[in-house]
């Protein structure tokens, strides 16, 4: 089955600078990378997603780059702000058996005033 | 405004107890999801169903039952038998079982064994 590994677990960065997450996937066959933002005792929300025949997508200060031959996506933060603090999570969809989201362990982000 | 609503939000069990925790969706999906949440370890997935009157297993489902009677509605029953319940549950839908897009997380459900 799909399995999706998504580093780094914590990342701590300063106020204004950008913040980098990074996933890989395992099945070649998947063909949808969503990331979702958590607040604190909160669900998770969708803030960008990209389709595997695209290679890159961008909304304002957040992007997503996505490397079908490497079989790996990332996120990316441009100029952070306090309220970009939260946990994301990078999934990948499996569309072929269950045809379901499997979920990045997610990364803890901190951004330093 | 259409959404997915969990309760309670908050929810403490003894040992050997059954609990329910609730997930209501006005979103008209298809497609409805349960997931638990332990530290460091991402989202799992309990059980999901596609339709009304059918579920499947995902891969924790040991300890849990749910049950689709109504298209709106998915309880999910954190039975005795599951070993260590405490977590964080997150209830989600989408607009079918075949499509990733739309996909809608409640805002959960911390249960704590005391």
């Amino acid at each position: 089955g799909e399995n999706v590994e998504q580093h780094p677990s914590t990342l701590s960065v300063q106020e204004g600078d950008s913040a980098v997450i990074k996933c890989t996937y395992s099945d070649s066959a998947s063909n949808y990378f969503p990331w979702y933002k958590q607040e604190l005792g909160k669900g998770p929300q969708l803030i960008i997603d990209i389709r595997s025949n695209v290679g890159e997508k961008k909304d304002q200060r957040i992007a997503v780059t996505l490397n079908k031959t490497a079989k790996h996506f990332s996120l990316h933060i441009t100029e952070t702000q306090p309220e970009d603090s939260a946990v994301y999570f990078c999934a990948a969809f499996l569309i072929q058996g269950a045809q379901k989201l499997v979920f990045g362990q997610g990364t803890r982000l901190t951004i330093n005033p | 405004d259409g959404g997915i609503t969990q309760s309670p939000k908050y929810l403490f069990r003894k040992e050997g107890q059954n609990v329910t925790l609730s997930c209501e969706q006005n979103l008209n999906h298809d497609a409805m999801y349960w997931y638990r949440q332990d530290p460091g370890q991402g989202l799992r997935l309990i059980y999901y169903s596609q339709i009304v009157n059918d579920f499947q297993k995902g891969d924790i489902a040991e300890g849990y039952s749910v049950s689709r009677e109504k298209k709106e509605s998915f309880p999910l029953t954190v039975t005795s038998a599951q070993k260590n319940p405490t977590a964080f549950y997150l209830c989600a839908s989408t607009r079918d079982g075949q499509s990733p897009y739309g996909y809608t997380f409640g805002s959960g459900t911390r249960l704590t064994v005391v």
